[in-house]
């Protein structure tokens, strides 16, 4: 099971929006609709910020939002602060009674 | 909300098996799949595997199958991770973390355990 492709780096101003793909295949993404965002700031273990494609756990803040079209899940991060500076991951079920992570996307805020 | 708490760091040879164990405390644990997550320094998350304590079902990962072994213990609300023949890209830090909902692989993983660093060096 190869890792879904994420863009490496993205970055933006405070306030900006930025957004995160993640590019899977029709034997995960593109089937299923049990996609999932991680925040990971140095040092840290991961925290869930985006399940099921769009919804978000308790105390998530709403700039936060998912998408997902064919095989391509996005993650949104509108009016940018600067404690999103983070590593996104993207994660989604498959075909193979398994999880998948994305490759990861360094956010940074200028 | 769960707590995930695990075991210290270690240092193994290779060729050797490390076992490294995740104790939940705060809510219901069997009904929960266990999944467990790996990272090698400087690089992204890898999913290794989960198991459902109660039915005592796992799902590995295809890289990681006949090399690991994951094992629950409902009276001590703990879950283990064995990896073995160690080797050198081993070194990385393993994290446990618990499904959002109960019976099912399918949820995403909600509370994450500290972490533990596993070192693989002769």
């Amino acid at each position: 099971q190869s890792a879904l492709t994420q863009p490496p780096s993205v970055s933006g101003s405070p306030g900006q929006s930025v957004t995160i793909s993640c590019t899977g295949t029709s034997s995960d993404v593109g089937n299923y609709n049990r996609v999932s965002w991680y925040q990971q700031p140095p040092g840290t273990a991961p925290k869930l910020m985006i399940y099921e494609v769009s919804n978000r756990p308790s105390g998530v803040p709403n700039r936060f939002s998912g998408s997902k079209s064919a095989n391509t899940a996005s993650l949104t991060i509108s009016g940018l602060q600067a404690e999103d500076e983070a590593d996104y991951y993207c994660s989604s079920y498959t075909n193979s009674n398994t999880w998948v992570f994305g490759t990861g996307t360094r956010v940074t805020v200028l | 909300q769960v707590q995930l708490v695990q075991s210290g760091a270690e240092v193994k040879k290779p060729g050797s098996s490390v076992r490294v164990s995740c104790k939940a405390s705060g809510v219901s644990f069997s009904n929960y799949a266990i999944h467990w997550v790996r990272q090698a320094p400087g690089q992204g998350l890898e999913w290794m595997g989960a198991i459902i304590p109660i039915f005592g079902t796992t799902s590995y990962a295809q890289k990681f199958q006949g090399r690991v072994t994951m094992t629950a213990d409902e009276f001590t609300t703990s879950a283990y991770m064995e990896l073995s023949s160690l080797r050198s890209e081993d070194t990385a830090v393993y994290y446990c973390a618990r499904a959002a909902e109960r019976g099912s692989y399918l949820f995403s993983f909600d509370s994450w355990g500290q972490g533990a660093l596993v070192t693989v060096s002769s």
